[in-house]
């Protein structure tokens, strides 16, 4: 099946850092990337939807300057926490979709701001 | 906006036995809704996705039933191994987004 990659796995970052997360689809072409996020033994929340050359689609209640999203080609998907708090902390998802609707997910980063 | 409910939380069964997650949706203009598998810490999976213009699927031991009717959907699990044990996401989508349910926890006891 079609692999989506993500890095880095994991980072720790001192309050007010700034922390940049990488999804790539390494075999297709995908016209669309999603980012979600996830606390522990919960659901995947929905962050944002981002169209290659296009602006993000934010969900309600994320802040766009907060979580940057730059979707600068095919295969390359970046999300930006900017000033991150300890509050950040969370496991960030990329999925990526080829032209179908079948998400392929990313391994996950999993963020810890201290 | 849609929104997914997932039940149970938890599941335990014996090996071999069935399992089975139960999801309903709120949008009726949704028309796509596939099942995951995520194991801790790792990637959710795909294991299983069925279109509002079929009403089962099945993939050896995996199937999945929607009810468009009553907006439900449910994955079946048979003969269930340990290695099933995970928690499983089931998820609704009309457009290219997908709305999640909050998972279940399965575990199978061997």
């Amino acid at each position: 099946g079609a692999v989506v990659s993500q890095h880095p796995s994991r980072v720790i970052c001192k309050s007010g850092t700034s922390v940049k997360i990488e999804c790539r689809s390494l075999d297709f072409q995908a016209t669309t990337m999603f980012w979600y996020r996830q606390f522990p033994k919960q659901s995947l929340m929905l962050m944002a939807t981002s169209n290659e050359g296009s602006k993000a689609t934010y969900e309600q209640g994320v802040e766009k300057d907060k979580f940057l999203i730059n979707h600068a080609s095919l295969t390359l998907s970046t999300l930006t926490v900017t000033s991150a708090h300890p509050e950040d902390s969370s496991f960030y998802i990329c999925s990526a979709r080829e032209t179908g609707t079948i998400q392929y997910f990313g391994a996950g980063t999993r963020l810890s701001v201290l | 906006g849609e929104n997914v409910e997932q039940h149970p939380s938890t599941l335990s069964v014996q090996e071999g036995d069935s399992a089975v997650i139960k999801c309903t949706y709120s949008d009726s203009a949704s028309n796509y809704f596939p099942w995951y598998k995520q194991e801790l810490g790792k990637r959710p999976q795909l294991i299983i996705d069925i279109r509002s213009n079929v009403g089962e699927k099945k993939d050896q031991r995996i199937a999945v039933t929607l009810n468009k009717t009553a907006k439900h959907f449910s994955l079946h699990i048979t003969e269930t191994q340990p290695e099933d044990s995970a928690v499983y996401f089931c998820a609704a989508s009309k457009t290219d987004k997908l709305i999640f349910g909050t998972g279940t926890r399965l575990q199978v006891f061997p």
